[in-house]
C-alpha cells in the first residue's frame, strides 16, 4: 500500500532556530517528492520538488533532501521565523497515474 | 500570478440541505482535481477532471458529484449534507493531467464548509 509517513507529527521551536522535518514513504512507482507548506486554512504551496536522480534542493531558508534508496526525505529549516509557523506536508507522486500521496503532516510553530 | 480561485471561502450549512463549491483553474490549466481534508487530516482526493470529463475518482461520496465546464472551471455539488463532511475543501489544477516528471498541481486557498 502506498503511505507517507511524517514525524514529528508537531513541533515547537523558538525563533532564530533551525528544525528538520522527516518524511519516510512507500511508494510505488516513485516519481517525484515535494514539500509543501499549508498555513491554517489555507491551500498547500509547494516548497520544493525532487525527483529520483536529485538527493538535495534548496529553497530560500529551506532545503529538502530525498534518499531514494532508503525513501527518506527530509525538509531543513534554517534560522526559522514566526511565519514558518505551519504545517507542512511531504507528497509523493506515483509515475504513471501521477496520484498525490500526502503525507499526515508535521505541524510547526515558532514561538518568539 | 493568477492562482486558482475557489469560492466561496467560508460555507454554511444546515443538515441534509445541499452546497456548491465552485473552482476556476489557473489559465490553460485543463485539469482540476478536488480533495477534502478533515481537521487534523492530510486532504483526502475525491476526484479529478481533464478536459471535462472525469479523469480519476477517489473517495467521493454517492451524494457529492462534480463535473467541469467549457472554461474548465469546475463545481462540486453536495447533497443531502451531514455533519461529517464539514471540512476543508480544496481545488487543485494541473496542466494535462499532470503528466511529466514535475506534474504539479497548484492548490486553491480552500471552501471551508461547516454543517450544523
Amino acid at each position: 500500500k502506498n503511505q507517507v509517513e511524517q514525524s514529528p507529527q508537531s513541533l515547537i521551536i523558538l525563533e532564530g532556530k533551525n528544525c528538520t522535518l522527516q518524511c519516510n514513504y512507500t511508494v510505488s512507482p516513485f516519481s517525484n517528492l515535494r514539500w509543501y507548506k499549508q498555513d491554517t486554512g489555507r491551500g498547500p504551496v509547494s516548497l520544493t520538488i525532487m525527483t529520483f536522480s536529485e538527493n538535495t534542493k534548496s529553497n530560500g531558508r529551506y532545503t529538502a533532501t530525498l534518499d531514494a534508496d532508503t525513501k527518506q526525505s527530509s525538509l531543513h529549516i534554517t534560522a526559522s521565523q514566526l511565519s514558518d509557523s505551519a504545517s507542512y506536508i511531504c507528497v509523493v507522486t506515483t509515475s504513471g497515474t501521477y496520484k498525490y500521496i500526502f503525507g499526515t503532516g508535521t505541524r510547526l510553530k515558532v514561538l518568539a | 500570478a493568477a492562482g486558482v480561485i475557489q469560492s466561496p471561502r467560508h460555507l454554511i450549512k444546515e443538515k441534509r440541505e445541499t452546497a456548491t463549491l465552485k473552482c476556476y483553474p489557473i489559465p490553460r490549466h485543463d485539469t482540476v482535481y478536488w480533495y477534502q481534508q478533515g481537521p487534523g487530516q492530510d486532504p483526502q482526493f475525491l476526484i479529478s477532471f481533464y478536459e471535462k470529463m472525469q479523469s480519476d475518482k477517489g473517495s467521493i461520496p454517492d451524494r457529492f458529484s462534480a463535473q467541469q465546464f467549457s472554461d474548465y472551471h469546475s463545481e462540486l455539488n453536495m447533497s443531502s449534507l451531514e455533519l461529517g463532511d464539514s471540512a476543508l475543501y480544496f481545488c487543485a489544477s494541473s496542466l494535462g493531467l499532470g503528466r511529466g516528471s514535475y506534474n504539479e498541481q497548484f492548490f486553491g486557498p480552500g471552501t471551508r464548509l461547516t454543517v450544523l
